[in-house]
């Protein structure tokens, strides 16, 4: 299975400030034939669905405002949300869709400094 | 617009079986992936398996010895059962649709808690 890590489990951010979550896969989810990265990132709310918000590693959901961004290829990810609003708290998880197993990072957790 | 809806039990007794349903609407389930993926309390998320309406499934290895994925094209649905359940199986149990055989999940249902408990 591929394992994926993620870093920091909690995160404190002053509303409008930047905030940088990292995600390791143990393997290269970089598929070489077609070029494309098989990451996503999901946003999870108490008592709502989990929300995708970016796969392909960079490619915004539709809806997902721009202020979250997706990054890195390889096995290094990292997803940025560049002005943090109120709305933004929430538990992130990154996923890896290369093969199955799917996994997912053990999430972070995201709150207002 | 995609909803999923789960539903069944929310109470289970150790080393029975768990059986959920996912009902579909605002769209087929034709020529899609259709997951589910559980959260245990305090846990991360954990992927169990897959249907393609063609009946093409995949399950995750860490469960596959106990668990079926079915679907019901005729009332556009897909259903989950696990059997031999014990309180490590108390999870938040999600459906999900699947962009492709390797692809993200694009709608979610809310969510059904199941607690495994005599």
């Amino acid at each position: 299975d591929i394992v994926m890590t993620q870093s920091p489990d909690s995160l404190a951010v002053s509303l409008g400030e930047r905030a940088t979550i990292s995600c390791k896969s143990s393997q290269s989810v970089l598929y070489n034939s077609n070029n494309r990265t098989y990451l996503a990132w999901y946003q999870l709310k108490p008592g709502q669905p989990p929300k995708l918000l970016i796969y392909w590693a960079s490619a915004r959901e539709s809806g997902v405002p721009d202020r979250f961004s997706g990054s890195g290829s390889g096995t290094d990810f990292t997803l940025t949300i560049s002005s943090l609003q109120a709305a933004d708290v929430a538990v992130y998880y990154c996923q890896q869709y290369y093969n199955t197993p799917y996994t997912f990072g053990q999430g972070t957790r995201l709150e207002i400094k | 617009q995609v909803q999923l809806q789960e539903s069944g039990p929310g109470l289970v007794k150790p080393s029975e079986t768990l059986s959920l349903t996912c009902t579909v609407s605002g769209g087929s389930i034709g020529y899609y992936y259709w997951s589910w993926i559980r959260q245990p309390p305090g846990k991360g998320l954990e992927w169990i398996a897959y249907i393609y309406y063609s009946g093409t499934t995949k399950y995750n290895p860490s469960l596959k010895s106990r668990v079926t994925i079915s679907d019901d094209t005729s009332k556009n649905q897909f259903s989950l059962k696990l059997t031999s359940v014990t309180d490590a199986d108390t999870a938040v149990y999600y459906c999900a649709r699947g962009v492709g055989s390797s692809g993200w999940f694009d709608f979610w249902g809310q969510g059904t808690l199941v607690t495994v408990s005599s």
